[in-house]
C-alpha cells in the first residue's frame, strides 16, 4: 500500500496567494494531522481530524484551514500565504481505535513562501 | 514550560558505542510515549513506543520510562553510521493531544 501521499512535494508561492496542502491515506485511519516542522522549533501541530466530518485545532492554526469530508482525504489550505509559512509541511494519521495510537508520516510538501 | 523537552545536540558517539537520548515532559498524567527517527529531509518514522514504567526492549533499541521523575529515554546499542539520524521524542498528555521535542541530532562516527 502507498500509506499517505503529499503533493505537491515542494512548492514555491507569492505571497497573498492561496494554495492547497493535499494529502491522502489509504490505511483507513480515523485520525488526521497537519504539522509544520522548523528548525529550532521541532514539529507543531497545526489541525487535526479525530474522523471524518470533524476538525480541530493544535498548536498554531492561524492562516490555515482544514476539512475532511472523507476518511482518505485531508487538505490543508493556507487562504494568503505569508513567508512566516516557509516551513515543511507533514501530514500524519493514525489508528485512533488502536491503544498505541501511533503516527505514520507522509513524505512532507516543502513549501517556501516570498 | 514546553510539552516535550530534547537535548538538541549534536551527540556523537563512536561506532559500536551505546548512544543516550533523553526527554522529559510536564504533563504527569501522560500514558503514551514514542520514539521517532527522522534522517534528513525525510519523514519521522517510528522507532518504539512505550507505556508501562521500565525498560522495553527491541533488538538494539530500548526505550526507558520512568513516570515518577517523567522522563524517557532511548538507549541504542551497538551504534552504527546508519543511525546517524535526528531523534523526537512524542508524549499523548491527558488532553490526548500529541507532542513532539525538538529532536536530538546524533552522528554516529565510524
Amino acid at each position: 500500500t502507498a500509506g499517505i501521499t503529499q503533493a505537491p512535494t515542494s512548492q514555491i508561492l507569492a505571497a497573498g496567494r492561496s494554495m492547497t496542502l493535499r494529502c491522502t491515506q489509504d490505511m483507513r485511519h480515523n485520525a488526521m494531522y497537519w504539522y509544520r516542522q522548523d528548525l529550532g522549533l521541532g514539529l507543531r501541530l497545526i489541525h487535526y481530524s479525530n474522523t471524518a466530518g470533524t476538525t480541530g485545532k493544535g498548536e498554531v492554526p492561524d492562516g490555515y484551514s482544514v476539512s475532511r469530508a472523507n476518511t482518505d482525504d485531508f487538505p490543508l489550505t493556507l487562504a494568503s500565504a505569508v513567508p512566516s509559512q516557509t516551513s515543511v509541511y507533514f501530514c500524519a494519521s493514525s489508528d485512533s481505535e488502536s491503544p498505541t495510537d501511533t503516527q505514520y508520516f507522509g513524505p512532507g510538501t516543502r513549501l517556501t513562501v516570498l | 514550560q514546553k510539552e516535550v523537552e530534547q537535548n538538541s545536540g549534536p551527540l556523537s558517539v563512536p561506532e559500536g558505542a551505546i548512544a543516550s537520548l533523553n526527554c522529559t515532559y510536564s504533563d504527569r498524567g501522560s500514558q503514551s510515549f514514542f520514539w521517532y527517527r527522522q534522517y534528513s529531509g525525510k519523514s519521522p518514522e517510528l522507532i518504539m513506543f512505550i507505556y508501562s514504567n521500565g525498560d522495553k526492549e527491541d533488538g538494539r533499541f530500548t526505550a526507558q520510562l520512568n513516570k515518577a521523575s517523567q522522563y524517557v529515554s532511548l538507549l541504542i546499542r551497538d551504534s552504527q553510521p546508519s543511525d546517524s539520524a535526528t531523534y523526537l521524542c512524542a508524549v499523548v498528555n491527558t488532553g490526548n493531544q500529541f507532542y513532539f521535542g525538538t529532536g536530538t541530532s546524533l552522528t554516529v562516527i565510524p
